[in-house]
């Protein structure tokens, strides 16, 4: 139980598009999810909190307009990338926790790896 | 405070070792202790956790050591195996509710055969 999947597992894009990763709970309904964003050899950095039916809550530092979060419902929510530079080029990561179980134990996707050309 | 503290960097133990991870946190508010681990281009993984009200879980060769006195907690990898080599996560957060969680900066182990 409790896995979530992510698609796709990797893209690659050119700069100035824009990119949707999915997030999606498969045997839960998530009333919460988390993104993240890690870089090769660095810790996990959470770039916003969103929840089922309202506006993601977005981290100190993480543009709102560049990182568009939706959580549309309470198995599937989308991150993104809006007019992907290579800096954007990074291993994000989704992560949701159970509304029926304990609100704090969060379980993460496989990750998209992201690359901006 | 709202830092968690891991050490060491990396870590290189021979199979059949014990790896010892340490973690620590300024955060009162924190009652909720998971370690992850994390493969090469995977997601993170939980791996264990533990909430303060008791100072030791052990999961067959993964045992959590809890020191709440000291806001101190370490991971102990017994018989470590060249599967285990991978990154972990220590992580914190506040055991109610759907709060974020703070993470560790990861320590790289590698078990050599």
């Amino acid at each position: 139980g409790a896995v979530v999947s992510q698609h796709p597992s990797w893209v690659i894009c050119k700069s100035g598009t824009s990119v949707k990763i999915e997030c999606r709970s498969l045997d839960f309904q998530a009333t919460t999810m988390f993104w993240y964003r890690q870089f090769p050899k660095q810790s996990l950095m959470l770039m916003a909190t969103s929840n089922e039916g309202s506006k993601a809550t977005y981290e100190q530092g993480v543009e709102k307009d560049k990182f568009l979060i939706n959580h549309a419902s309470l198995t599937l929510s989308t991150l993104t990338v809006t007019s992907a530079h290579p800096e954007d080029s990074s291993f994000y990561i989704c992560s949701a926790s159970d509304s029926r179980g304990l609100p704090y134990e969060q379980y993460f996707g496989p990750g998209t790896r992201l690359t901006v050309t | 405070q709202q830092q968690v503290k891991q050490s060491p960097q990396s870590l290189i133990v021979q199979k059949g070792g014990i790896s010892i991870i340490n973690c620590a946190y300024e955060n009162t508010a924190f009652d909720y202790f998971p370690w992850y681990q994390q493969f090469p281009g995977k997601g993170p993984a939980l791996l264990i956790a533990i909430r303060p009200d008791v100072s030791e879980k052990k999961e067959g060769r993964f045992t959590i050591s809890f020191n709440k006195s000291a806001k101190q907690f370490s991971l102990h990898i017994m018989d470590s195996q060249p599967g285990d080599s991978a990154t972990y996560f220590c992580a914190a957060t506040p055991g109610t509710g759907f709060q974020k969680l703070v993470f560790g900066t990861g320590t790289r182990l590698l078990v050599s055969p």
